[in-house]
């Protein structure tokens, strides 16, 4: 069964601060992977998308990484913003039959 | 560019009761999925449809069920509601080649 896991569930860390969230996956073969940022009460919102051959991608203050070797990804925050806090989803596509994997997500919350 | 739309945005049904939820695609999308979230099961793949047929389908009764019209519109079904259906549907929309996916903002359904 395909699966992808995220870590940490939650977190919290103040305004300016950076943190990194984990993305292991097991969907093989491997088509892409996605990174949405989720606010309370609305649809995500795609902040990155890798393949098989990309292993940064930067979308302003996010940057997601790939190791598609070891089936892994991490999307890293940079000097966070109050509005960074969010649940961050991510989803894998396999690429045989092109169905989604979703994360559980990882929320975050960011203080003053 | 308009993006992807849902109606109602919010709804309260008792149980038993049937609801219907539509979904406006991205003008050009032919592809229109929906999903089932919930604070204890996160996203959920729900079916997928393409030019009027349905082209994955998800794990779920055959309460749910869906329809795509020719102008690539969609709706979906719950019959006999129960109170676990109570989650936020989001439906999102994507080319043919499936790459990236826009959410609409979903609408959330309370069942009593």
């Amino acid at each position: 069964k395909n699966q992808v896991e995220q870590s940490p569930q939650s977190l919290i860390i103040l305004e300016g601060k950076n943190c990194t969230l984990q993305c292991n996956y097991t969907v093989s073969p491997f088509s892409n992977l996605r990174w949405y940022k989720q606010d309370t009460g609305r649809g995500p919102v795609s902040l990155t998308i890798m393949t098989f051959s990309e292993n940064t991608k930067s979308n302003g203050r996010y940057t997601a990484t790939l190791d598609a070797d070891t089936k892994q990804s991490s999307l890293h925050i940079t000097a966070s913003q109050l509005s960074d806090s969010a649940s961050y989803i991510c989803v894998v596509s396999g690429s045989n039959d092109y169905k989604l994997s979703f994360g559980a997500g990882t929320t975050v919350t960011v203080r003053a | 560019k308009a993006g992807v739309t849902q109606t109602p945005r919010y709804l309260i049904k008792t149980r038993g009761q049937q609801v219907t939820l539509s979904c406006s695609p991205i003008s050009g999308h032919r592809s229109v999925s929906w999903y089932q979230q919930t604070p204890g099961q996160g996203l959920q793949f729900l079916f997928e449809y393409f030019s009027e047929t349905q082209r994955n389908k998800g794990n779920f009764p055959g309460r749910f069920s869906g329809r795509q019209f020719s102008n690539s519109r969609s709706e979906m079904n719950v019959s006999t509601l129960e109170l676990g259906d109570s989650a936020l549907y989001l439906c999102a929309s994507s080319f043919p080649n499936r790459d990236e996916q826009f959410f609409g903002p979903g609408t959330r359904l309370t069942v009593l």
